[in-house]
């Protein structure tokens, strides 16, 4: 079964604290998204990725970066998380114009 | 603007019908997908529209005219799991894919 993998279903953080979220695929796909997730404001595109070392800023990039060294894997970076950065995390990947796999989200909470 | 426009809230009862739509801009459009989302999941593949017409997948229907800007997504025989979140996605590039908000379908017995 193909598939995409993120790291952590849940996580707890303390506000300043470095996050790193990890996302894993199996399918040699080109393109890597990280999206939040938050009620009432739908799916937003965080950053895009369409090869490896290769990165696009999507609708809210502020206060996060990504790092693509290898095409199976696509890391988000929160610097400094804030309280507001509670979220559910999504990354999804795919290859031209089929779908978007996503993998099962990770819970992050900042306290 | 790339807005997607789609019901927040339909509530429908098991064994019965319901039709969701989804409305677009549509310059930019290459495709139209349907997701389905439970609470506190990802979302997964339900069906994807490029050409006009209804495309049909055992209990689910697709139906897109590129021309009006408009596609629907039929559930037929509902069953309680279907309870779910059912997401619009306009496809314009890869780094273009405008999510709609959703809507969130109850199903009573």
């Amino acid at each position: 079964d193909v598939k995409v993998t993120q790291s952590s279903r849940y996580l707890v953080k303390r506000t300043g604290e470095k996050v790193f979220l990890e996302c894993v695929q199996d399918m040699d796909h080109e393109n890597m998204f990280w999206y939040r997730q938050d009620p009432g404001l739908g799916l937003r595109l965080i950053y895009f990725s369409y090869d490896v070392k290769m990165k696009e800023k999507g609708d809210i990039p502020e206060g996060y970066s990504v790092s693509r060294e290898k095409k199976e894997r696509f890391s988000l970076i929160l610097e400094s998380a804030s309280t507001n950065q509670t979220s559910m995390y999504l990354c999804a990947s795919t290859q031209g114009n089929e779908k978007l796999l996503f993998g099962s989200g990770t819970q992050l909470s900042v306290l | 603007g790339q807005n997607i426009d789609q019901p927040t809230e339909m509530t429908a009862t098991e064994g019965a019908i319901v039709q969701i739509n989804c409305t677009y801009q549509t310059s930019g459009f290459n495709g139209l997908f349907w997701y389905q989302q439970h609470a506190g999941e990802a979302p997964t593949f339900l069906s994807y529209n490029v050409l006009d017409g209804l495309e049909e997948k055992g209990r689910f229907s697709s139906f897109l005219s590129r021309s009006k800007g408009y596609s629907y997504l039929l559930l037929k025989e509902l069953q309680m799991k279907d309870s779910a979140s059912y997401l619009c996605v306009k496809y314009s590039s890869a780094s273009k894919i405008i999510f709609g908000s959703g809507t969130r379908l109850s199903i009573r017995p």
